[in-house]
């Protein structure tokens, strides 16, 4: 099982500021995501990895950047934070290979912006 | 078309009863993946459970099994002897065996066990 953690577990932000969520994973996986959902709803992809120097925009489209320098770390970040972007987003890891893959989650973070 | 349906949107079960969330799903790729996951009311996904396509017998992790019907593509999860600790969000997951590996997740369901 994997542990994987992220910061801030809750942000509240006014309109414009520049944000970082973190999200760290320990068990050495190279293929990291990023989901947004907003609250009861499903889940959207809006960032993956699969390994360090590699980025995709996923399902649905997000003014966040990602970016993976270490394989174990895979930060997104808001350039001008919008009431827009309030939302929880959850990060994943997983090993890629088999169909049987299974994705991993950190806690999330819920974000609040003014 | 949604890949992942689940028509559910709330259930209602009673402690120490079992319960049944359905899940249906649409692919033409003969190798895929089903996955349920838990969502407390705290936010994180829990891993349930995992069905292959190929699998020949429908998973089981203790409490929780897969009612896999492939015909009907149906992937029913069962959670037998409901505990209050079970009243969370469900959701249903696939991932398709010829896609870059993403997973496409329902709507969920809101399960609430009662005392």
């Amino acid at each position: 099982e994997a542990d994987i953690y992220q910061t801030p577990r809750y942000l509240v932000i006014g309109t414009g500021k520049k944000i970082t969520l973190e999200c760290s994973q320990t068990m050495g996986h190279d293929k990291m995501y990023w989901y947004q959902q907003d609250p009861g709803m499903e889940l959207h992809l809006i960032h993956y990895s699969y390994g360090v120097n590699s980025t995709e925009k996923g399902d649905l489209s997000s003014e966040s950047t990602v970016s993976r320098i270490r394989t174990e770390h895979f930060p997104l970040t808001l350039e001008s934070a919008r009431p827009s972007h309030t939302s929880q987003y959850l990060c994943a890891s997983s090993e890629p290979g088999l169909v049987q893959e299974t994705q991993y989650f950190g806690p999330g973070t819920r974000l609040l912006v003014l | 078309a949604q890949k992942i349906t689940q028509t559910q949107p709330g259930m209602f079960v009673q402690e120490k009863e079992a319960v049944t969330l359905d899940c249906t799903y649409d692919t033409s790729d003969p190798s895929y993946g089903l996955f349920w996951y838990k969502q407390p009311s705290s936010g994180e996904m829990i891993f349930l459970i995992y069905q292959g396509s190929y699998d020949q017998q429908n998973a089981t992790e203790g409490r929780y099994s897969l009612n896999f019907q492939k015909a009907r593509k149906s992937a029913n999860l069962v959670i037998s002897a409901s505990q209050l600790g079970d009243s969370a969000m469900y959701f249903c997951a696939m991932r398709e065996g010829g896609s870059q590996g993403n997973l496409i997740f329902g709507k969920g369901t809101k399960l609430s066990v009662k005392p």
